[in-house]
């Protein structure tokens, strides 16, 4: 079974600053037939649902900030917020869906 | 506009059977394109997918709670159901549905969620 890791468990960054969050799966999400990473980012608020941010791991969704990036390929995997907003203060989410679905632990961001 | 509303009790006694509906709008559960899953978040915990469907009654579910889950949907009218057994107070959490799309032979991560219902377990 794969297993998904996410570091830090939290971070403390000041606004404007750059905020990095990894993410390691225990197999490889690259699917040769088509050359793509099956890994997503999600961003989860208090008292919303968790929004998705990134697929295809580095693949920004509609409507999400260019400061929100991702990156890495294979087992390893980072999402970038490049200048941290207040509104960004969250639990940001990896997730496998190279087989059945699988998040991470989760990441929590918050202001410094 | 695709949205989708989580519906439930929103208090369950330990052993009893948890029935969760999903109901939708802004896509067909009989198209060979789309499937809609269900996740947890217990309180002050991480997200746990739990089961997912297809158009074609293909169901999926994760192997440490499969021998209590059971999920089905009624295309007709729009909903997916999520039926939980022997509920235990471990399994208080907000209870999420979400879409998921297939473009090719790709299939998406969940990309529209309901807004969650609560669900207590207690004596």
């Amino acid at each position: 079974d794969i297993v998904m890791t996410q570091s830090p468990d939290s971070l403390a960054v000041s606004l404007g600053e750059r905020a990095t969050i990894n993410c390691k799966s225990s197999q490889s999400l690259l699917y040769s037939s088509n050359n793509k990473n099956y890994l997503a980012w999600y961003q989860h608020k208090p008292g919303q649902p968790p929004k998705l941010l990134i697929y295809w791991a580095s693949t920004r969704e509609s409507g999400v900030p260019e400061r929100f990036s991702g990156s890495g390929s294979g087992t390893d995997f980072t999402l970038t917020i490049s200048s941290l907003q207040a509104e960004d203060v969250a639990v940001y989410y990896c997730q496998q869906y190279f087989t059945t679905p699988l998040f991470g632990p989760g990441t929590k961001v918050d202001i410094k | 506009q695709i949205t989708l509303k989580e519906s439930g009790p929103t208090l369950v006694k330990p052993t009893q059977t948890l029935t969760l509906t999903c109901t939708f709008s802004g896509f067909s559960l009989s198209t060979d394109t789309v499937a809609v899953g269900w996740i947890r978040q217990p309180p002050g915990k991480a997200l746990e997918w739990l089961a997912l469907i297809h158009w074609n009654d293909d169901k999926r579910y994760t192997p440490s709670l499969s021998s209590r889950l059971f999920i089905t949907k009624d295309t007709s009218k729009n909903q997916v159901f999520l039926t939980m057994t022997n509920m235990d107070p471990v399994d208080t959490a907000t209870y999420y549905c979400a879409h998921r799309r297939k473009e090719g032979s790709a299939w998406y991560p969940f990309d529209y969620w309901g807004q969650g219902t609560r669900v207590t377990v207690s004596s």
